[in-house]
């Protein structure tokens, strides 16, 4: 069935290092993915998203392709922020099946100072 | 613009207790989905609701209903209550049917069971 896998966490970082939090999935079909990011106390808010193969989605300095042919979409960010301290999801709706998201587990990143 | 609203923000309640959930949609939104995220994992999809019926449902049990007003604001309701059912219950709407990628999330519901 469909899912996603992300990288286990938590994640830490100093401040200005490099980013990657991997994604895989399995689908059939042509599904969208997508990276929500979820700050402690608050919902989901939609960070990237790529709808199709070879898209890249990007926002906030994050960026992260639709690679059909290894069925990943990791997500980076070149240089990270105090401010970025979070949990990521990767999510994909498979379109198939109508509208329902399916998420990973979820990274927990901090970002030292 | 208001964005997706719920209430309660917190809820404690008693195995065996029954519980609704209420949910608005951002202005414009005509479908609603909800979904159960536990302790560390990520969000499970429960059902979705479009014209004032379910249009979808995940892997739930019957416990979980709900339902969809005129207004398109939408309940959860949860019968039987487990220990299990503790989790942050989020609210999702879509524009244009549904048939969107676009979901904008509420900030929750922390229900907790006892």
């Amino acid at each position: 069935g469909d899912s996603v896998t992300q990288m286990e966490g938590p994640v830490t970082l100093s401040e200005e290092a490099f980013l990657t939090i991997n994604c895989t999935y399995t689908a059939t079909g042509y599904p969208s993915l997508f990276w929500y990011v979820q700050y402690p106390g608050e919902g989901l808010q939609l960070l990237l998203k790529a709808t199709k193969a070879d898209d890249k989605g990007s926002n906030k300095g994050f960026e992260a392709t639709y690679r059909k042919e290894t069925t990943s979409f990791h997500l980076e960010k070149g240089s990270v922020q105090v401010s970025d301290s979070a949990v990521y999801f990767c999510a994909l709706n498979p379109k198939s099946t109508g509208n329902q998201f399916y998420f990973g587990t979820g990274t927990s990143l901090t970002v030292i100072p | 613009d208001a964005g997706v609203t719920q209430s309660p923000t917190h809820l404690i309640k008693t195995r065996g207790q029954q519980v609704t959930l209420r949910c608005s949609p951002k202005s414009g939104h005509d479908t609603v989905s909800w979904y159960q995220q536990a302790l560390g994992q990520g969000p499970q999809f429960i059902f979705q609701y479009y014209e004032e019926e379910e249009r979808q449902r995940g892997n739930f049990p019957d416990r979980f209903s709900g339902h969809q007003f005129p207004n398109y604001s939408s309940e959860l309701n949860v019968n039987a209550l487990l220990l299990g059912d503790s989790a942050l219950y989020l609210c999702a709407s879509s524009p244009g049917r549904g048939i969107t990628d676009t979901q904008y999330f509420g900030p929750g519901t922390r229900l907790t069971v006892l």
